[in-house]
């Protein structure tokens, strides 16, 4: 079945103690991107990446690292997370180097920093 | 600068239409997309329009008119499955990004 997936689902975690939430997709696409998502603000993205060892900042990049190793994998790394990260996120994934008119969503990690 | 701006709530009743407007002003223009999300879950793809018109995919309808930066999303026949919000975001030239809006929650009533 071609999916976005991301684990952990859920994390309450403490201020400062490093994280990193992880993104697989199975269905071959190279361009792949983190979303985090708070109430009245909407969707906005943190990172993309177009290929293998090429990412590039989103609208709200401060805070968070992202690697791109392997085609398959996008995890999103928080050094020192802090409370005002605390928010749902989405991994997302599309057909191409450049973000299609069709996103695959991946389930969503929601986090909590205490 | 950009901007999307949609209603924020919306209540229509199982069976009737309802539009949902967006506006938008963004520095270029390449495309307008509509999501669907529920509640809890992740946002999956309704619809794309990158020229001016109507684009029709079964009780979904989605209008955009670049000229005057506006696009609707008509749904038909609502279902109470069709309560979920609506995500507006759009493509601009040059960006490798989607800019969302904050969403319109509708609501299906019996």
């Amino acid at each position: 079945e071609a999916q976005v997936t991301q684990n952990p689902r859920y994390l309450i975690t403490v201020t400062g103690k490093k994280l990193t939430v992880t993104c697989s997709q199975n269905m071959n696409h190279e361009y792949m991107s983190w979303y985090r998502q708070d109430p009245g603000l909407g969707l906005r993205q943190i990172y993309y990446s177009m290929n293998v060892e090429v990412t590039d900042k989103g609208d709200v990049p401060e805070g968070y690292k992202v690697s791109r190793k392997e085609k398959r994998n996008f995890p999103l790394i928080l050094e020192s997370p802090s409370p005002n990260q605390t928010s749902l996120y989405f991994c997302a994934s599309s057909p191409g180097t450049v973000v299609s008119y069709e996103q695959y969503f991946g389930p969503g990690t929601r986090l909590t920093v205490t | 600068g950009q901007n999307i701006d949609q209603p924020t709530e919306m209540t229509a009743t199982e069976g009737a239409i309802v539009q949902i407007n967006c506006t938008y002003q963004t520095s270029g223009f390449n495309g307008l997309f509509w999501y669907q999300q529920h509640a809890g879950e992740a946002p999956t793809f309704l619809s794309y329009n990158v020229l001016d018109g109507l684009e029709e995919k079964g009780r979904f309808s989605s209008f955009l008119s670049r000229s005057k930066g506006y696009s609707y999303l008509l749904l038909k026949e609502l279902q109470m499955k069709d309560s979920a919000s609506y995500l507006c975001a759009v493509k601009r030239t040059g960006a490798n990004n989607l800019f969302f809006g904050t969403g319109t929650r509708l609501t299906v009533i019996p």
